[in-house]
């Protein structure tokens, strides 16, 4: 099962904040994060490899919480340029197989 | 580097015949993904290379797909027989080394496949 993704979509206003959470039925060891634009390839984020671990980058950054199996993106004061899908990437243990999550539709309006 | 590199980057074709596409990995990068993207949704796995070796298969992949990484660079992934519902994105990426080792993956820019 792939993990699943909350909120499913969200609008916001340029300058808001989001908050988009990836959780998983099975441990995580490591999760990254992409966003895509329509028609384009996902374009990677940023990667959390242990638990607890939060990691920022400009107005966004993550964290992950290994016991909970969950890992949260932050949007901060956001930009027209956000706007996209936003995915959560994870290998599955035992197996060669990476994963995404359901994705998140995220759209800032000016 | 030059990134992972897709071609082509649309087919049409119709039912019933045959499409390979090709994707070169970034140089050196020995792991490489395969994904199938439909509108509206996430990529879905589809079969992962290291080296030339194929470790995984996804059930998605049926007999009419296969998949090849012959001396461990490009890879090709043909579909035989296509159907309607082949038609998706067919994404490539490309990793240098263990996931859990901080490397990232890479994706091409996508092969669009319509089947009319």
């Amino acid at each position: 099962q792939q993990p699943v993704q909350s909120p499913q979509a969200v609008i916001l206003r340029e300058g808001e904040d989001a908050v988009i959470n990836c959780s998983s039925s099975k441990a995580l060891y490591s999760v990254h994060w992409y966003r895509q634009k329509h028609g384009e390839a996902p374009v990677f984020l940023m990667i959390l490899l242990k638990g607890g671990e939060q990691k920022g980058h400009d107005k966004i950054s993550a964290s992950f919480n290994e016991k909970k199996q969950q890992s949260s993106l932050y949007l901060t004061a956001s930009q027209l340029s956000y706007s996209g899908t936003y995915f959560c990437g994870t290998e599955r243990p035992g197996t060669y197989k990476y994963i995404f999550g359901t994705g998140t539709r995220l759209k800032v309006l000016a | 580097d030059t990134g992972v590199s897709q071609d082509p980057r649309h087919k049409i074709t119709k039912r019933g015949q045959n499409v390979t596409f090709r994707c070169d990995p970034i140089s050196e990068h020995n792991r490489l993904y395969w994904y199938r993207q439909t509108l509206g949704q996430g990529p879905e796995f589809l079969t992962y290379f290291q080296n030339e070796a194929q470790l995984e298969k996804s059930r998605l992949l049926s007999d009419r797909f296969s998949a090849e990484r012959p001396k461990g660079s490009f890879s090709t992934l043909e579909i035989q027989r296509t159907e309607q519902g082949d038609s998706a994105m067919y994404l490539c990426a490309s990793s240098p080394g263990p996931r859990d080792s901080g490397n990232t993956i890479y994706f091409g820019e996508g092969s669009w496949l319509t089947v009319v």
